[in-house]
């Protein structure tokens, strides 16, 4: 099993709602990741999950609240969003979290803020 | 700062000509190189990856690239495109003591059929 799963795969959300994203591996990887992504543009590092302890997280917003229950999960948690927080949200996992690891990406979420 | 450059940001080809995508980084220790591709509503898949040895890598899908260090690149090469090959191609970096990878800005490729 080489794959990254993610759910919901859209999502649409009011500004005062409060909904999770998904995000599930079976690889055996220590690392995952939130990423970010707008439309033409590269990925945008949001947080890093290392033997499932945050270890990085690039000044992110507090509105986002990232959270790994196990090795195998990791859920991002959102609260009061912002119309420009709209975006394709990115959940990855590599076998570590430096070096000459490769990380692989899950079809993300579409989130919509109305 | 490490940065990640890719000269085109839109390139059109017809079907069966030759690609070559650009990609120059900056950073001057230990660097692992990796092409990403994005299909149209699909999900990000590595395409190649350069760690160590043979500076020619071959990837998925008949992709290849070579890293030459004396010129920070890693081109991305595929002798005949096809139509299929229509997609965002990502070229990233990271240093190997770092966490971080640092992404160019996307290639948009579309093959005319």
């Amino acid at each position: 099993d080489t794959e990254v799963t993610q759910t919901p795969k859209h999502l649409v959300m009011g500004m005062t709602n409060k909904k999770s994203l998904k995000c599930e591996q079976h690889m055996g990887h220590r690392a995952m990741y939130w990423y970010k992504q707008k439309a033409k543009k590269p990925p945008e590092l949001m947080f890093v999950y290392s033997y499932e302890k945050l270890s990085i997280n690039e000044s992110v917003p507090s509105r986002f609240s990232p959270e790994c229950p196990n090795s195998s999960l990791l859920n991002l948690h959102l609260h009061a969003l912002q119309p420009e927080d709209s975006a394709l949200y990115l959940c990855a996992s590599s076998p570590r979290d430096r070096g000459n690891t490769e990380a692989f990406f899950g079809q993300g979420t579409r989130l919509t803020v109305v | 700062a490490q940065s990640v450059s890719q000269h085109n940001h839109h390139v059109i080809l017809s079907e069966a000509a030759s690609l070559e995508l650009g990609c120059n980084y900056s950073y001057g220790g230990t660097v692992n190189l990796f092409w990403y591709v994005q299909y149209p509503g699909q999900h990000l898949q590595l395409l190649l990856k350069y760690f160590s040895g043979d500076p020619l890598v071959k990837g998925i899908k008949g992709f290849e690239a070579e890293f030459i260090k004396s010129k920070f690149s890693f081109n991305l090469r595929k002798p005949s495109v096809q139509w299929s090959d229509t997609a965002e191609y990502f070229c990233a970096v990271n240093a190997d003591s770092n966490y971080q990878l640092i992404w160019g800005a996307g290639t948009k490729l579309i093959i005319k059929p």
